[in-house]
């Protein structure tokens, strides 16, 4: 069964740095990654989306990258700003289910706290 | 708007008194899912569905029920909620294609 990772489990860091966040999962034979933000009590706002035979998507300050042979996925966060801050969550959609028909596997999150 | 929506968004109610959690997309997915957000538990998957009257269990059943009769409705049904059913509840869709899940806004459910 798949198994995702996130690490750290939070974060704290001045207004302005760059920052990376680290999503492993146990099993490579994946359809796709994605990353979400969740803001506190809040639903989840999708990111970016990796397929399977993509290395990176961009979006803004935002860079996503994927290494399937190791199982390890990078979000990228350029010029942090409070607005930043939220829990960041990785999830995969396996092969087997060709796309994640039976939903993805989610890892537990980054709690970010960008100080002003 | 593309969306998930979910109803009600929040909900305290008291256990053996049957509840029903509706989702609706307008996005014409094929597939449709349940998640509970648990404190340190993260997001755990109950039920899916690939397409109407194709439903499956997660990682989470017990206790729940779902139907797919329309392909853009997935209720979620707890026929006897108990305290240990006090979560945070997610909606989610994905075309057949996997070009990713959009989410709903969530119903905080509170059993008492």
């Amino acid at each position: 069964k798949q198994e995702v990772t996130q690490i750290p489990a939070a974060l704290s860091v001045p207004e302005g740095e760059n920052l990376v966040l680290n999503c492993s999962f146990t099993d490579s034979a994946i359809y796709n990654l994605q990353w979400f933000r969740q803001d506190p009590g809040k639903g989840l706002t999708s990111l970016l989306l990796i397929q399977s035979s993509q290395r990176e998507q961009t979006s803004g300050r935002l860079n996503a990258s994927l290494d399937k042979s190791s199982g390890r996925s990078t979000l990228y966060i350029a010029a942090s700003q409070p607005g930043d801050s939220a829990t960041y969550l990785c999830a995969v959609g396996d092969m087997y289910s060709g796309g994640g028909a039976d939903g993805l596997t989610f890892g537990k999150g980054t709690h970010l706290i960008i100080q002003p | 708007e593309a969306q998930v929506t979910q109803n009600p968004r929040y909900l305290i109610t008291v256990t053996g008194k049957k509840l029903t959690v509706t989702c609706s997309q307008n996005m014409n997915h094929e597939y449709m899912s349940w998640y509970r957000q648990d404190p340190g538990l993260g997001l755990r998957q109950i039920y899916y569905s690939m397409n109407v009257e194709v439903t499956d269990k997660g990682d989470v059943p017990e206790g729940y029920k779902v139907s797919r009769k329309e392909k853009r409705n997935f209720p979620l049904i707890l026929e006897s909620p108990s305290p240990n059913q006090t979560s945070l509840y997610f909606c989610a869709s994905s075309s057949a294609s996997g070009y990713g899940y959009t989410f709903g806004s969530g119903t905080r459910l509170t059993v008492v």
